[in-house]
């Protein structure tokens, strides 16, 4: 069964950091570029960053580039995305989502982890 | 950036009709056009992809047609467990990925 498990996220102060966590099992994790995904409450859904299957290549959003970043570890087939800097903007159900290299969608989703950014 | 619409915002429905979804793009995309279903309080589901394609286990009362700009994800004959809003997304030009704005299917 595929599975991306997240944790991490939680309430910081504008200003903060926090470090989210998505790990993966049921598929060939070095196989898929990964995404994060968020989502702000009542609002659609925005893409936040894409890592390559390698780890070599990143992108972000103009919304996030310069605070955030995403890193993988392959052999332990796991993803992260730091946060620096946060906005009360940022606010959101963070989701990590999994994509075959390629021109293809999104497969596998991740369930979400809220982050919260307040004084 | 290429950006997507979706139209319309909301679609009032009765189980057993058919709902027919729309989604645009700027530019063309050729057909590299995904629709994901979610539900409140859930992940997004992949439903279609390469615009037509059904994904794993998506029931066949949902289809996807067309290519370039103009495509659409029609529901044969809407379930109850169907209620929910649905987002088309191109991966044809990328980054950024671009999701359209969404549209919420209710009941009649």
């Amino acid at each position: 069964e595929v599975q991306l498990l997240q944790s991490g996220g939680g309430l910081a102060q504008p200003g903060g950091s926090l470090r989210l966590s998505c790990a993966a099992s049921g598929f060939i994790f070095s196989d898929y570029a990964m995404n994060w995904v968020r989502q702000a409450p009542g609002k659609g859904l925005e893409w936040v960053s894409v890592i390559s299957a390698s780890g070599g290549t990143t992108y972000y959003a103009d919304s996030v580039r310069g605070r955030f970043t995403m890193s993988r570890d392959n052999a332990k087939n796991t993803l992260f995305l730091q946060m620096n800097g946060l906005r009360a903007e940022d606010t959101a159900v963070y989701y990590c989502a999994a994509k075959r290299v390629g021109d293809y969608p999104f497969d596998y989703w991740g369930q979400g982890t809220p982050v919260t950014v307040s004084s | 950036e290429i950006v997507m619409t979706q139209s319309p915002a909301t679609l009032s429905v009765s189980p057993g009709e058919r709902a027919t979804l729309s989604c645009r793009a700027s530019r063309s995309i050729s057909s590299n056009l995904a629709w994901y279903q979610q539900k409140p309080g859930q992940a997004p589901r992949l439903l279609i992809y390469a615009a037509s394609t059904r994904a794993t286990d998506i029931p066949a009362r949902f289809s996807g047609s067309g290519s370039g700009t103009d495509f659409t994800l029609t529901i044969s004959s809407l379930q109850s467990e169907d209620f929910a809003v649905y987002y088309c997304q191109q991966y044809k030009s990328w980054p950024p990925i671009t999701f359209g704005p969404g549209t919420k299917v209710d009941a009649k």
